[in-house]
């Protein structure tokens, strides 16, 4: 079966660092995606992994580490503009399968 | 350029009634999807198209639901008899190629509420 995991919310302060997690089990693998969706808004995209390693991108970076089935998103420098859902999504052939998104509220 | 549009961006219906839904991908695009977000889910995969390749239908909750790509661009998602659980933000994404780092560009969404 599919399972793609990320925690439901997060919090975190203007100008800090976060993480956000996201375990995989999928029958097969063809890269990691993660899109930022605020709300009423459409997913846009953020970052793709398909080999082990980080990809830096500005304030976000992410993870993968394929044998473990485990991804992370970092955000550093953090603005209050970054409070959304993060979505982790799998590609196996051509789909991808999502996670149910982590929310993350950025406060003052 | 112009990004990927759907229509309507809301849509209220009566439980029974049939809906389309209409999809315009990015010019040049091949790959299209077809997704439903319900409150608090993650995104649902419903039909993908790519090419003139048969469409992969996996997704598809119920035969109530079909899609159709004419001339490999403007896609429309029917769902037919609909009921309160097909109540949603259903999203089309269009993207280059349906492989590899070739990220998926959404669109806003068409919100159905079926009353």
């Amino acid at each position: 079966g599919q399972n793609i995991d990320q925690p439901t919310e997060m919090t975190a302060t203007e100008g800090a660092i976060v993480q956000i997690n996201c375990t995989y089990q999928t029958s097969g693998f063809n890269g990691l995606f993660w899109y930022q969706q605020h709300a009423g808004e459409a997913p846009t995209f953020l970052s793709y992994n398909v080999l082990d390693g980080l990809e830096e991108k500005g304030r976000f970076s992410s993870f993968l580490s394929r044998s473990k089935g485990y991804s992370y998103l970092l955000l550093k420098e953090l603005q209050m503009k970054d409070s959304a859902s993060y979505l982790c999504a799998v590609r196996e052939a051509s789909t991808l399968t999502f996670g149910k998104g982590t929310m993350l509220l950025v406060s003052p | 350029g112009a990004g990927v549009s759907q229509s309507p961006s809301n849509k209220v219906t009566e439980k029974g009634k049939d809906v389309e839904l209409r999809c315009d991908p990015i010019s040049g695009h091949t790959a299209l999807y077809w997704y439903r977000q319900s409150l608090g889910q993650g995104l649902e995969f419903l039909i993908y198209f790519q090419g003139n390749s048969a469409p992969d239908k996996s997704g598809l909750p119920s035969d109530r639901f079909s899609a159709e790509r004419t001339g490999g661009s403007v896609s429309t998602l029917t769902i037919q008899r609909t009921q309160q659980e097909d109540s949603a933000v259903y999203l089309c994404a269009s993207s280059e190629q349906h492989r590899g780092s070739y990220e998926q560009y959404f669109g806003p969404g068409t919100r159905l509420t079926v009353t």
